[in-house]
């Protein structure tokens, strides 16, 4: 059974850091991989999605990874803005199970000025 | 603007009394689903929908209901409601998830049930 974790679980950094997010999963054998941010209270914005042939995926300050072989992806944002506090999300859909994201708790990121 | 409405975002009701949160995407997305959100567990889901009069369950489909008779519209019905189905609920749609295609969420129905 495919399971998906995050580490950690929360982050606080000073305005202006890179950072990395992790994201890894336990079943290699999966379609695409998904990045969501959730502000408090909200819904979820799709960040950067990968399929599983992909590496990676860029997004103005944002940069997606994926390493199928390992279970990991990460999440990096270069020069961390306030604005960048929120929940970050991975959601993996499993090769064998097209119909559904399996989620991961997420990293709950406070960007301090 | 390409988007899923749920409506409404906030809903306060009294166990029993049936209610209906409503979802519409116009994307002519053929995929919809539904999700709560609860803390520490996460993203867990409800039903899903593959296309038009086609609905299945999801992960946690007890005490709830859906229907999809139109392509945009994917209701989510609580027939009798129950203080344990206080959440945040969350719909969403994709073009065709066994394609690749990512999901597009809408903005959160927080429900609370005294």
């Amino acid at each position: 059974k495919q399971e998906v974790t995050q580490i950690p679980a929360a982050l606080s950094v000073p305005e202006g850091e890179n950072l990395v997010l992790n994201c890894s999963f336990t079943d290699s054998a999966i379609y695409n991989l998904q990045w969501f941010r959730q502000d408090p209270g909200k819904g979820l914005t799709s960040l950067l999605l990968i399929q599983s042939s992909q590496r990676e995926q860029t997004s103005g300050r944002l940069n997606a990874s994926l390493d199928k072989s390992s279970g990991r992806s990460t999440l990096y944002i270069a020069a961390s803005q306030p604005g960048d506090s929120a929940t970050y999300l991975c959601a993996v859909k499993d090769a064998g199970n097209n119909r559904k994201l399996i989620w991961g708790l997420g990293t709950s990121l406070a960007v301090n000025p | 603007e390409a988007q899923v409405t749920q409506n409404p975002r906030y809903l306060i009701t009294v166990t029993g009394k049936k209610l209906t949160v409503t979802c519409s995407q116009n994307m002519n997305h053929e995929y919809m689903s539904w999700y709560r959100q609860d803390p520490g567990l996460g993203l867990r889901q409800i039903y899903y929908s593959m296309n038009v009069e086609v609905t299945d369950k999801g992960d946690v489909p007890e005490g709830y209901k859906v229907s999809r008779k139109e392509k945009r519209n994917f209701p989510l019905i609580l027939e009798s409601p129950s203080p344990n189905q206080t959440s945040l609920y969350f719909c969403a749609s994709s073009l065709r998830p066994q394609q690749g295609y990512g999901y597009t969420f809408g903005s959160g129905t927080r429900l609370t049930v005294v």
